[in-house]
């Protein structure tokens, strides 16, 4: 069990790129979820999927933002044409059952030039 | 919506010390969950305790435990003997039973001196 792993670590964009950043879960897990923590806050919710399919997404997530999980295994969350205000840390969590604690992985943190 | 409300922005102690650290939170709900996190700096966020709502008794973990009291919509966290890797910003969470997303305060960042 190597945890909840994302990738990249650190992302720096010019505003208006495009980013993707991967999250593999825990392998056992069904649940997964992103968050965004930006600085001197909590993490906010950001969606949800059980398996491969999406749940619950927040209003935080705009239409320039879309998450997959297509096998029900790793995810993908994408940003397009990236503004300053996406600055932050991205959390990805995972979960066995909906009563089993999150675990986090170690976030990408994403940097808009 | 829930929210939840973390008073303390920073607080310190002493090595060895005893500190409580605060959290209350609103919801209609009866059934939920209430979690504490640690996340150390430039470190991944750790769970270090949970309560759930229906249960009375208070939850402990080790040098970890909490005052939950229902009624009062309060969750605070107690760390007994503590210890410089204690030092990290504390996060109080809510989660209703049937939704799976975590509702987070803003942290306190506790400081633990030698």
């Amino acid at each position: 069990d190597t945890g909840v792993s994302q990738d990249p670590r650190h992302k720096i964009t010019k505003r208006g790129q495009n980013v993707t950043f991967r999250c593999d879960p825990i392998s056992e897990h069904n649940r997964l979820y992103w968050y965004r923590q930006t600085l001197g806050q909590g993490p906010e919710f950001l969606t949800y999927f059980q398996n491969e399919a999406q749940l619950e997404k927040s209003r935080l997530l705009s239409d320039r933002f879309s998450a997959e999980r297509p096998k029900g295994s790793f995810s993908t969350l994408e940003i397009q044409r990236t503004e300053q205000g996406d600055s932050a840390m991205y959390l990805c969590a995972s979960s066995g059952t909906s009563n089993q604690p999150q675990h986090f992985g170690d976030g990408t943190r994403l940097s808009i030039l | 919506a829930q929210t939840v409300t973390q008073s303390q922005p920073e607080m310190s102690v002493q090595e060895a010390e005893t500190v409580t650290l605060s959290c209350t939170y609103d919801t209609s709900e009866n059934n939920y969950y209430l979690f504490w996190y640690k996340q150390p700096p430039s470190r991944q966020m750790i769970l270090v305790i949970r309560q759930e709502a229906y249960k009375q008794q208070n939850a402990t973990e080790n040098r970890f435990s909490v005052n939950f009291q229902k009624a009062a919509k309060s969750f605070s966290l107690k760390i007994s003997d503590s210890q410089l890797g204690d030092t990290a910003m504390y996060f109080c969470a809510f989660m209703k039973q049937e939704v799976k997303k975590l509702v987070f305060g803003k942290g306190t960042k506790l400081t633990v001196n030698p």
